[in-house]
């Protein structure tokens, strides 16, 4: 049974990198897409980017300046780095599993980690 | 950038079918994808690829794609179907993910 666990600090404060891990149980990371989505409280879903296992990358484009995505393949774990928050950046982040070869549907989600942000 | 335009709100009474659509420029030629998300879960695939649906999805869920506007359709809903649904493409043109704004169906 796949499993993703998103961690995190909970709390920001305006300016600093958020740093967020996804860890991949059940299956190796070695295949697939991985994806970061956020969801603002009330609010709906947004993409923030994806990583292959080979480090490949591809992010949102309103978010592209301030986003890096990496991937740790000894560790099966895959991360999101988010410069310069600010409150619009609160957010429940989830971490997904796409396809393998191409870019489909996401088929497994974490269950997601609130991040806040206040000084 | 590629645009996926949902009715805010769809109700319907039990037992009846909910009609979801997703309109976006030549949608018909992208592949959708249909999430439902309960209140506090994350979301769940319930139509892949247009019209597949994941194992353990039940077969009341269905999808049509043609055109500008993609459909989900809920058959004999349920208390349970009640939640918000999206849809998601990829835009290549964009090289990115796409959500709709969602869709809160409600079961009169």
């Amino acid at each position: 049974q796949v499993q993703l666990q998103e961690s995190g600090p909970g709390l920001m404060k305006p300016s600093e990198t958020l740093s967020l891990t996804c860890t991949v149980s059940g299956d190796s990371i070695s295949t697939y897409h991985w994806s970061w989505i956020r969801q603002p409280p009330g609010k709906g879903l947004e993409w923030i980017g994806y990583t292959t296992y080979t480090g490949s990358t591809k992010s949102s484009p309103s978010l592209k300046s301030r986003v890096t995505i990496s991937v740790d393949t000894s560790k099966n774990e895959f991360s999101l780095k988010l410069t310069s928050v600010t409150a619009a950046d609160a957010a429940l982040y989830y971490c997904a599993r796409g396809e393998t070869a191409r870019l489909g549907a996401f088929h497994i989600w974490g269950q997601g980690t609130m991040v806040s942000v206040s000084s | 950038s590629y645009v996926l335009t949902q009715p805010p709100s769809v109700s319907v009474a039990p037992g009846e079918s909910a009609s979801i659509t997703c309109g976006g420029d030549y949608i018909g030629s992208k592949s959708v994808h249909w999430y439902q998300q309960r209140p506090g879960q994350a979301p769940v695939v319930v139509v892949y690829d247009d019209s597949d649906r994941p194992s353990g999805i039940p077969e009341r869920f269905s999808g049509s794609n043609s055109g500008n506007t993609a459909t989900l359709i809920i058959s004999r809903v349920e208390a349970g179907d009640e939640a918000d649904y999206y849809c998601q493409v990829w835009d290549s043109s964009s090289d990115h993910y796409v959500f709709g704004a969602g869709t809160k169906v409600t079961v009169l």
